[in-house]
This record gives structure tokens, sequence and C-alpha cells, in this order.
């Protein structure tokens, strides 16, 4: 089945940017996602890019994709510490969505 | 509108027992997924259904049964619990377009 990877941890200063990254395997995916999971809570659904754009912005939020690489990332602009939390990765195909491992961002105050 | 709502939110079995999770949509959706969440390894899909009456198997579907006999409705069942189905377990359902919108989860722990 696809892969989707990602780094487990990222920690960044109250302000700053945050840059979560993702790698994926499935050349023909349609969609990527980009999904936020609070502690004790459900997926919310942050943005998603379509496979024929380059970026994606979204007030604080930028997607790029690069295709060539099979690379996502997601970042964060002036992070808060309510941005704390999991956030995920994951592509569309066969009618299913495929998650990465989750990387848990921490802000600092 | 409630949106996609599991029952229940929490739940603790004994080895052996059985259990049905419910999953219930009130936006006229026709795919429904069930997936279970472990630490490190993000969320796998468990069964899926593309529409009334159907049911499809996901990634991790040994030890799980599935039924969507109503369209809004999706139901989980683990028929002898075991140690390792201890996770939790999240519902999501999706229209036409590619979104899909998550449960606040059910936190299954089975000793």
């Amino acid at each position: 089945g696809e892969d989707v990877e990602q780094s487990l941890f990222l920690s960044v200063r109250e302000g700053d940017s945050s840059v979560i990254n993702c790698t994926y395997t499935d050349s023909s995916s349609t969609y990527l996602y980009w999904y936020k999971q609070e502690p004790g809570a459900g997926l919310q659904l942050l943005t998603y890019i379509f496979s024929n754009m380059d970026m994606k912005q979204d007030q604080r939020l930028t997607v790029l994709l690069n295709k060539k690489d099979k690379h996502l990332s997601l970042r964060i602009a002036d992070t808060q510490t309510g941005d704390s939390a999991i956030y995920f990765c994951a592509e569309f195909g066969a009618n299913n969505l495929f998650f990465g491992t989750g990387t848990r961002l921490t802000v600092i105050p | 509108n409630a949106g996609v709502t599991q029952t229940p939110k929490f739940r603790v079995l004994k080895t052996g027992q059985s259990m049905t999770l419910l999953c219930a949509q009130d936006m006229n959706h026709e795919y429904m997924y069930w997936y279970r969440q472990d630490p490190g390894m993000g969320l796998r899909l468990i069964h899926y259904s593309v529409g009334e009456g159907t049911t499809a198997k996901g990634e991790v579907p040994d030890g799980y049964n599935v039924s969507r006999l109503k369209k809004q409705n999706f139901l989980l069942g683990l028929e002898s619990a075991a140690p390792s189905q201890t996770s939790v377990y999240f519902c999501a359902s999706r229209g036409s377009s590619y979104e899909q919108y998550f449960g606040p989860g059910t936190r299954l722990t089975v000793t």
C-alpha cells in the first residue's frame, strides 16, 4: 500500500514559523491533506492541495507540494501555543486516505 | 448539525468479550470508514463502506467485522476482543468531495 512518512517531533518557539514535512509514495494521488489532532480529540481537516498545484496559502498556513520528489510541507506562520497538536499528512488513493505517523508539534512560550 | 458521532467514548473489555462500536453521520454521506490509531503508527484503515449495504476490507481488518444496514450508520464489531485491539478507534465519513469528516474517537482497552 501507500507509504506516507513524517518525522515524529518538532519544537518551535512561539511566534516563529513551523515547517512540518511529509513524503509519500503514490504518484497518482489526486489530493494531499493536512489534519490536526488536539489531545483527546478527533482529526480536524486543516487544508488540502490538489496534485496539480505547487502551493496553497490559507491565512497562516502554506502548503508546498513538490511532485517530483513526492514531498509535501506545511508551514505555520507566527506559531501560537494553540497550534500545539499532532499534525497528520495524508494522501488520497484507491478510495481511501493513507496517513503518515503524525508529527507532534510543541510550541514553547 | 452533529456531523459524525461515535458511541461509546470509552470502553474496557476483558479478553474474549465482544462489543459493537456505533458510528452515525447526519450528512447523507455515501462513504464511511473505521480507523484505529496506535502510538507512532498514525491511523490505519480497518474497514470501509462505499454505500448502504456494502463493506470492504482495509489495511488491518482481522478480528473485526462491520455492517452498514442504514446509510447513516456504520457499526464495527469485535467478536472476541484481544489485548492487541487496545487502541483508539475513529470513524469518518465522506460525501462526493474528497474531504473526510472524523468522529471524536472511542478509546478501547482490552485487559
